[in-house]
Order: structure tokens, then C-alpha cells, then sequence
């Protein structure tokens, strides 16, 4: 069974800094991974989205990669800023095309830039 | 696009009451799913479609009942309420295939 883990379970910096966020999974037979951002009391915003046979993904200031075959995932996110601050949750998704496309998600990062 | 939507976004109810949460995505996507979120827990799913008039079970659909009569719907009922059943409910679509799920801004219910 899959299993996603995030760590840590939380995170404050201050603003301006560069900050990595982790995420392991047991089962390296993925298909793709997803990093999603939440605030408080929304919904999930797609952040960005590696299949397998990628390596990174870079969208504006962030910048996510994916090592399948020791199962992790890092975001890396450059010059933080206040507006950053959000939980940050990564997911993977194992099944087949045709079938559930079920996500299993870690529980999540939550992340505060302090000004 | 308004993209994934639900209603209510606030619920409460009681013990045994019945109530549908509604899912619509005017991306036309074959693929619509409902998720729970809960503190410890993470998201979990309950139901999936995979096309009008193709649903299946997730990984905790215990007291939920879905159906998908067009590509744009996909509610999820409750049929007999319980606390259990507390949570933040998310409804989540995409297109066949290794791609990107959008979530909606999900239904927060209250059980008493």
C-alpha cells in the first residue's frame, strides 16, 4: 500500500529565503507526482505536476524533482515571500490509466514566511 | 472557465438526515472524484468516475451513494448521516490519462 510522508510537518522562515519542502513515498511504481497548495479554509490549487519519466518541473519560482527510484520529491521554492505562506501537499498517483486515478496524499507541509 | 465548483460550502446537519453535495466542472472531463479531508488523516477518496454512468468505489465509501447522469455532474449523497462523517469534502476532475486534477473549493459539513 502506498504510503506518502511529509517532512516537516511544519515550517517558518523569513521572507527572502530559499526553502526546500520533502516528500517520500513507499511505492516507487508511480505514475506521476502533484504538488498541490492549500490555505486555510480553500481548496487545492495545482501547483505542479512530474510523471514519472520526468525529473523537475518549473513553474515561476518554483521548482519541483522527483527521484522514483529512492521515492522522494522535493519543492523547492526560491525567494520566499509572505503570499507563500499556505500547506503545501504532494501526491501520487500508482494506478493504472483506465483505472481510479487515485491520488495518495502526504499530510502536507504548512509553511509560514515571516515578513 | 469556472472550472470545478460545489455547493453548499457550509453544512450542518443531523444525525440521520440525508442531503446531496453537488459537484459540477465545465472543463468536460471524463474523470470526477470526491475526496475527504480530515486532521491526521489527509485526503481520502470515497467515489470516482471515469465517464457519464461509470462510477466505482474509492477507499472509504461507506454511507455515500454517487451516480453520473452527465459529463458535468457528479453529487454525493449522504444517506443517513453521522458524525463520522464530519469532514471537508472535495470534489476533484481531470481527463483520462497521466494528467493534472483540479479540485473544487470543497463543502464543509458538520454532523451533530
Amino acid at each position: 500500500k502506498q504510503e506518502v510522508t511529509q517532512i516537516p510537518a511544519a515550517l517558518s522562515v523569513p521572507e527572502g529565503e530559499n526553502l526546500v519542502l520533502n516528500c517520500s513515498f513507499t511505492d516507487s511504481a508511480i505514475y506521476n507526482l502533484q504538488w498541490f497548495r492549500q490555505d486555510p479554509g480553500k481548496g487545492l490549487t495545482s501547483l505542479l505536476l512530474i510523471q514519472s519519466s520526468q525529473r523537475e518541473q518549473t513553474s515561476g519560482r518554483l521548482n519541483a524533482s522527483l527521484d522514483k527510484s529512492s521515492g522522494r520529491s522535493t519543492l523547492y521554492i526560491a525567494a520566499s515571500q509572505p503570499g507563500d505562506s499556505a500547506t503545501y501537499l504532494c501526491a501520487v498517483r500508482n494506478d493504472k490509466p483506465q483505472g481510479a486515478q487515485k491520488l495518495v496524499f502526504g499530510q502536507g507541509t504548512r509553511l509560514t514566511i515571516n515578513p | 472557465n469556472a472550472g470545478v465548483t460545489q455547493t453548499p460550502k457550509f453544512q450542518v446537519l443531523k444525525t440521520g438526515q440525508s442531503m446531496t453535495l453537488q459537484c459540477a466542472q465545465d472543463m468536460n472531463h471524463e474523470y470526477m472524484s470526491w475526496y475527504r479531508q480530515d486532521p491526521g488523516m489527509g485526503l481520502r477518496l470515497i467515489h470516482y468516475s471515469v465517464g457519464a454512468g461509470i462510477t466505482d468505489q474509492g477507499e472509504v465509501p461507506n454511507g455515500y451513494n454517487v451516480s453520473r447522469s452527465t459529463t458535468e455532474d457528479f453529487p454525493l449523497r449522504l444517506l443517513s448521516a453521522a458524525p463520522s462523517q464530519t469532514s471537508v469534502y472535495f470534489c476533484a476532475s481531470s481527463t483520462q490519462g497521466f494528467n493534472e486534477q483540479y479540485f473544487g473549493p470543497g463543502t464543509r459539513l458538520t454532523v451533530t
